[in-house]
């Protein structure tokens, strides 16, 4: 039972312009949403968070969106930089803290 | 420097074999937990230990063996894996069990 879902597995933009990664989500206890970015042979790195409280959360070329109504979050990067290519991961944790994962996207970032 | 370290990074093990992965935490941290990371596949929570003390175990099958001795350290004891068993196991650690959690570089294992 995926409580996470990112549904594209795969995203491909060309640098300067903005990613959009999205993620849907079940569970309405969630209250507290994560992303992560991995590059290959590392473990995840943490990325942005935002609290059900907010609907957005901007650090830098990085925006989380959060609608709840319909249960989805959404990165947005720009510009993309080569270096952002990566697997992004969407997280979500409800009040006990135990974060439940999507399957990840693929991001390429081309020149 | 992510301030969580996991040794050995890589690991082949037959399936007769006892071996144990080890993550060592710097960032003061009080929980650390236990993930695995199949291919194509959310990462799954294993393990959570908040102030040494188990506090969530996912149903995890017994041939894995989590050890906590202290807050700044992490074991996984394996004992007659599985070739499915073979994924990328991550380790991370959190400030309190509802705070952002830090990963390690995993480690990736193969089992014969």
């Amino acid at each position: 039972d995926q409580q996470v879902k990112q549904n594209s597995p795969s995203l491909s933009v060309q640098e300067g312009r903005i990613s959009i990664l999205n993620c849907d989500y079940t569970n309405s206890m969630f209250d507290y949403f994560l992303w992560y970015k991995k590059y290959p042979a590392e473990g995840p790195t943490f990325l942005i968070s935002i609290s059900s409280i907010k609907d957005k959360n901007e650090d830098g070329r990085f925006t989380v969106f959060l609608n709840k109504s319909a249960k989805h979050l959404s990165l947005h990067i720009v510009p993309s930089q080569p270096g952002d290519s990566a697997v992004y991961f969407c997280a979500a944790s409800a009040n006990e803290g135990k974060l439940q994962f999507g399957a990840g996207t693929q991001v390429v970032v081309t020149p | 420097e992510t301030g969580v370290t996991q040794t050995p990074r890589h690991l082949v093990m037959g399936m007769t074999n006892k071996k144990s992965l080890k993550c060592e935490q710097h960032l003061g941290h009080n929980a650390m937990y236990w993930y695995k990371q199949s291919a194509k596949k959310p990462l799954e929570l294993m393990f959570v230990y908040s102030l040494e003390e188990r506090v969530e175990n996912n149903s995890v099958p017994s041939r894995f063996s989590p050890e906590c001795p202290n807050s700044s350290h992490l074991f996984l004891h394996l004992h007659t894996l599985q070739p499915e068993d073979s994924a990328l196991y991550l380790c991370a650690s959190s400030r309190a069990v509802q705070e952002t959690q830090y990963f390690g570089p995993g480690t990736r294992l193969l089992v014969l």
